[in-house]
């Protein structure tokens, strides 16, 4: 069964730790995003990966780190630098191809800071 | 500097009328743009997409139209249903789709019965 995984489903943090969300696909694909989304707002992108062991910042990737040792996998750690980090955050993989470019997202882990 | 825009935060249809939802964009680079579907707490789920070398593209009961002078996009869903009830985001992307989606605000559509 193909697909993208996020785990987990729900996180709490305190205040001024850091957290790793996780984020796992089987289906091949060559790139890899985070998004992040506040209410009221579209889906923002944080990072995104095209290959492994390389990733670029996105609109809004201050105070969070990724890396992307394993074509699989692409972590995100919200560091406590992020000063609002409580929102859902999604990530999503795309097969790289000219002329088309439709994004898979996983179910979303939604982040709260107590 | 918002690139895509989708001005309508939400809409309500009666179940078996037609669902039309805006987009606009600003970027003239873009030639590739998608609609998603999703629900609360859940991932958006593709729905449809068009190539910038297009017009309309048909899906079932969901139609894209793209008007490219204008930098403006809808999707139609004839007919309606109840089940139809979510968030629609447009989105688009540039160099044949080998750069990375920008996604407008959304749209909450409500499907009365």
């Amino acid at each position: 069964d193909g697909g993208i995984t996020q785990s987990p489903k729900y996180l709490f943090r305190k205040e001024g730790q850091n957290v790793t969300l996780s984020c796992e696909q089987n289906l091949n694909h060559d790139a890899m995003y985070w998004y992040r989304q506040d209410p009221g707002q579209g889906l923002r992108l944080i990072y995104y990966s095209q290959i492994v062991n390389d990733f670029q910042k996105g609109d809004i990737a201050e105070g969070y780190s990724v890396s992307r040792e394993k074509k699989e996998s692409f972590p995100l750690t919200v560091t406590s630098a992020q000063k609002n980090p409580t929102a859902f955050y999604l990530c999503a993989s795309s097969i790289i191809r000219a002329g088309r470019n439709e994004q898979f997202f996983g179910p979303g882990t939604r982040l709260t800071v107590l | 500097d918002q690139q895509v825009k989708q001005n309508s935060p939400s809409l309500s249809v009666q179940e078996g009328r037609i669902s039309i939802l805006n987009c606009d964009y600003t970027n003239s680079m873009f030639d590739y743009f998608l609609w998603y579907k999703k629900y609360p707490a859940e991932g958006p789920t593709f729905l449809i997409s068009i190539s910038s070398i297009k017009d309309k593209n048909e899906d079932g009961r969901f139609t894209v139209f793209l008007n490219k002078s204008a930098k403006h996009l809808s999707l139609h869903i004839v007919p309606s249903q109840p089940g139809d009830s979510a968030v629609y985001f447009c989105a688009a992307s540039a160099d044949s789709g080998n750069t990375p989606l920008v996604f407008g605000k959304g749209t909450r559509l409500s499907v009365i019965a």
